[in-house]
């Protein structure tokens, strides 16, 4: 499809468990964001690339939380030894060029559940 | 730092009745506005936004949000809501050439036939 695609869509971890979420922007676009949505909760943000550098990651909540984007397109969200507490949906974003009024297009998120 | 204040947590409405949702933001620069809207088992789309110009926005669906500066303000509002408009709301905020949105914690309606 045309959209921001994401994997899994549901994730059940172990505690302490590695776990890595892919998402898959749409074509062409240069802006990539990660948010973290907890239940009952809005979206908030964690990390923001444009191609492949990470220009902010100012929201990420701990060091266990690294994201990378190689290439400029697909990128990774990895979380090692996951915590109870880390249990969310994970929504990644995209957009040309998000300062110039261009939609920012949401995926249907990672639910990530941790035991 | 900025936040985004929602108001309503749960607004339940019959249809044909008219709808006003909250929202307020903090932060005295130029901003840019959104509401997002997220149908049950659905990704967040964009209902409407503001970045400069006629403070009232139409957006999709009927639709509009007024922005009051003085207030802080972008309420969304619908004259006659749908059982289709069973959602969740979002108000959002992006500050002038920033990256990241701030969200509300979002609105629930439920809309009854």
């Amino acid at each position: 499809g045309a959209g921001v695609s994401q994997s899994p869509r549901y994730k059940v971890a172990k505690r302490g468990q590695d776990v890595a979420l892919r998402c898959d922007p749409i074509s062409g676009h240069v802006s990539l964001f990660w948010y973290q949505q907890a239940l009952g909760q809005g979206p908030e943000f964690l990390t923001y690339f444009q191609n492949e550098a990470q220009l902010d990651k100012s929201g990420l909540p701990s060091d266990r939380f690294f994201a990378e984007r190689p290439e400029g397109s697909v990128s990774t969200l990895k979380i090692q030894r996951t915590q109870q507490e880390d249990s969310a949906v994970y929504l990644c974003a995209s957009t040309v060029d998000p300062s110039s009024g261009n939609t920012i297009y949401f995926g249907e998120g990672s639910w990530l559940t941790v035991v | 730092a900025q936040s985004v204040s929602q108001h309503n947590h749960h607004v339940i409405l019959s249809e044909a009745a008219s709808l006003e949702l909250g929202c307020n933001y903090s932060y005295g620069g130029t901003v840019n506005l959104f509401w997002y809207v997220q149908y049950p088992g659905q990704h967040l789309q964009l209902l409407l936004k503001y970045f400069s110009g006629d403070p009232l926005v139409k957006g999709i669906k009927g639709f509009e949000a007024e922005f009051i500066k003085s207030k802080f303000s972008f309420n969304l509002r619908k004259p006659s809501v749908q059982w289709s408009d069973t959602a969740e709301y979002f108000c959002a905020v992006n500050e002038l050439l920033a990256d990241k949105l701030i969200f509300g914690t979002g609105t629930r309606l439920q809309v009854f036939p």
